[in-house]
Formats: structure tokens, sequence, C-alpha cells
């Protein structure tokens, strides 16, 4: 299996542009989580699906944020519109059952000048 | 989910083992502590996890203390990649969600 697949690696956009990252869960796997990691707030979820659904998006931080599971293999993560503070890693993980075991995507390091 | 203590950072020579400590002193009964680690620049990696008995895996062992108020993460014999951040993190079973702390920064010495 290739693992959790995240696009793109790298952006850079300017502040107010519309970004979105793209997540692709190890197959099988019916939770899929999103985390945004910086240097002042650590590693921190901002919202889980399960079986597509959402489950928890109280770490989303504002309504700029939005999160969407369409199918069992692929979920976004918008941004819309950007801002500075939004720069960070966006990490994307899935999981196939209650044990806590996540397998994490490589990130996307978003940057918004 | 109770909340853990880590030491911010470790230093430990090459081929030695590496023993990383975690109080979780208000962990409850149906609470399993986890081990995740993230290297430099990756995202975090599954290391091991356990309620009450000792766990090993082909990564490292978990010693939990015989009242669940702290674990040690033992990896055997430690090499230069192994150096990582180390979180511990407590959750309760069916509950997905995990909260990752500050954790140890372990740098393995040549």
């Amino acid at each position: 299996d290739a693992g959790v697949i995240q696009s793109p690696r790298h952006e850079v956009t300017e502040m107010g542009q519309e970004v979105t990252l793209r997540c692709k869960p190890i197959s099988g796997h019916n939770s899929l989580f999103w985390y945004r990691q910086t240097m002042m707030r650590g590693l921190e979820l901002l919202i889980y699906f399960n079986n597509n659904v959402p489950i928890d998006d109280s770490g989303m931080p504002e309504d700029r944020f939005s999160a969407k599971m369409p199918n069992a293999s692929f979920s976004t993560l918008k941004i819309q519109p950007s801002e500075p503070r939004d720069s960070a890693v966006y990490f994307c993980a899935s999981s196939s059952g209650d044990f806590g075991e996540q397998y994490f995507g490589p990130g996307t390091r978003l940057t918004v000048t | 989910d109770a909340k853990t203590t880590q030491p911010p950072s470790m230093d430990c020579a090459e081929g030695r083992a590496a023993n990383l400590p975690c109080n979780h002193s208000t962990i409850s009964g149906n609470e399993y502590v986890y081990w995740y680690r993230q290297i430099h620049s990756q995202g975090p990696q599954y290391i091991i996890h356990g309620l009450k008995n000792n766990e090993t895996n082909e990564m490292a062992s978990l010693i939990i203390t015989e009242d669940r108020k702290s674990s040690t993460l033992i990896l055997p014999h430690a090499t230069l990649r192994d150096t990582a951040v180390y979180y511990c993190i407590v959750s309760g079973f069916g509950n997905e969600k995990l909260t990752f702390g500050t954790g140890t920064r372990l740098t393995i010495i040549p």
C-alpha cells in the first residue's frame, strides 16, 4: 500500500486566495483526520470523519476552513480566504478502527504571504 | 482524556536502550496509552499502545506501572534514526481523537 497520500506537498499562495489541500487515505480505512502543526501550537486536530461523515469539527479554527469527504478514498481541506496565520504543515491521517493507530501522510507545507 | 507529562528532552548513546518516561496520573480505567514519534519534517508514526499489560513489538516495548499512572517506552538498541520527538497520549477505547502534547525530543548521540 502506498500509505496516506497528500497533495500538494508544498503550497505558496497570497493572502486572500483559496487553498485546497487533498488527501487519499489508506484503502480500507474508515476514519480520516486532518491536523495542523505550527511551532507555536504544536499538532492540533482540526476535524475527523468516520465512514465519510464528519464526527468532530471542533478544532476547525473558523468559518474560513471547511473539509469534505465525498467518498471513502478522498478528502479535501479548503481555506477561503487564506491568511498569513494559516501558514503551517497540514497532515492527513487515516485509521481502520478503535485503537488509535493512525497512519499519517507526509503533510502539506502551506505558506501564505 | 487524561493529560500526560513528559520531559522536554533526553539524550541517549547510540546502541544503548532509550527509556522514555510518561506520567498520566489521571488516567481512567478504559483509557489506553499510545506512543507516537515524529521524525523531523515527517508525519507522526505510530509506535505502540497498551492498556495495562506490558507490550512489545518490532519497534519498542511499553511498560505500564501496576497503578497505570505512568509508563515507559523502551527502544532497546537506539540508532541515529531514532532521533525524533516522542509523544505519549492517553485516549479512551472507541475515542478516535488523539491529543498530541509537546512530547520528548530524543537525541541519539553517536
